[in-house]
């Protein structure tokens, strides 16, 4: 069970979009739409902003979107904020029978 | 609106076992849609997912971890607990607990434990 990869970091400027990528394998990101996006401010817990690879939970701004295409989930940032500069991580069911969860190593975000 | 806290040592030493529990509050922890989970998060690293519980017993646990690893749920107290054992400096961290679907949500604030003698 390998951590699902993500870029080190990624930058924008105030108004443009981002986007971050997040490889798996057939075992987890290919195989299953349970696919979620994490974000964490320095010192706080994950907050839940993107779940079942595309849907957003109540309260988190439309600017956020995800996406999937075969091993590889993506979530896209548009109009970037200051307030959105923080770490991401994301996160994908990985077994049925064995019921695992698999982080990605995490992104750095650095709005310029 | 369901709300998590972690609360335990904030120091174990090397070799000992490893105690925290959750606090579920503004909501059951019996509930039968979700699971209960523990992730930690190393300091200046990513997250790792520890293992996951349901309110009768069932347990996973990542396998990285598993023969170290008992979670364990008490619904008299709404409360789920993490024993890991034979702890070293790697598994210094913070230990965060959330609510689980296929996603966690919410978090509680995590709490911190060092290993060190």
């Amino acid at each position: 069970q390998s951590a699902l990869t993500q870029p080190r970091s990624v930058s924008g400027s105030p108004g443009q979009s981002v986007t971050i990528s997040c490889t798996g394998t057939s075992s987890d990101v290919g195989g299953y739409n349970y696919v979620s996006w994490y974000q964490q401010h320095p010192g706080k817990a994950p907050k839940l902003m993107i779940y079942d690879v595309s849907k957003r939970p109540s309260g988190v701004p439309d600017r956020f979107s995800g996406s999937k295409s075969g091993n590889t989930a993506s979530l896209t940032i548009s109009g970037l904020q200051a307030e959105d500069e923080a770490d991401y991580y994301c996160c994908s069911y990985a077994g049925s029978y064995t019921f695992y969860v698999v982080f990605g190593g995490g992104t750095k975000l650095t709005v310029l | 609106q369901l709300q998590l806290q972690e609360s335990g040592p904030g120091l174990v030493k090397p070799s000992e076992t490893l105690s925290l529990t959750c606090t579920v509050s503004g909501g059951s922890i019996s509930s039968s849609s979700y699971y209960w989970g523990w992730i930690r998060q190393p300091p200046g690293k990513g997250l790792e997912w520890i293992g996951s519980i349901y309110y009768s017993g069932s347990t996973y646990y990542n396998p990285s971890l598993k023969s170290r690893v008992t979670i364990s749920v008490d619904t008299s107290k709404n409360q789920f607990s993490l024993k890991l054992s034979s702890v070293t400096a790697a598994d210094t961290a913070v230990y965060y607990c959330a609510r689980r679907l296929k996603w966690f949500d919410p978090w509680g604030q995590g709490t911190l434990v060092t290993v060190s003698s």
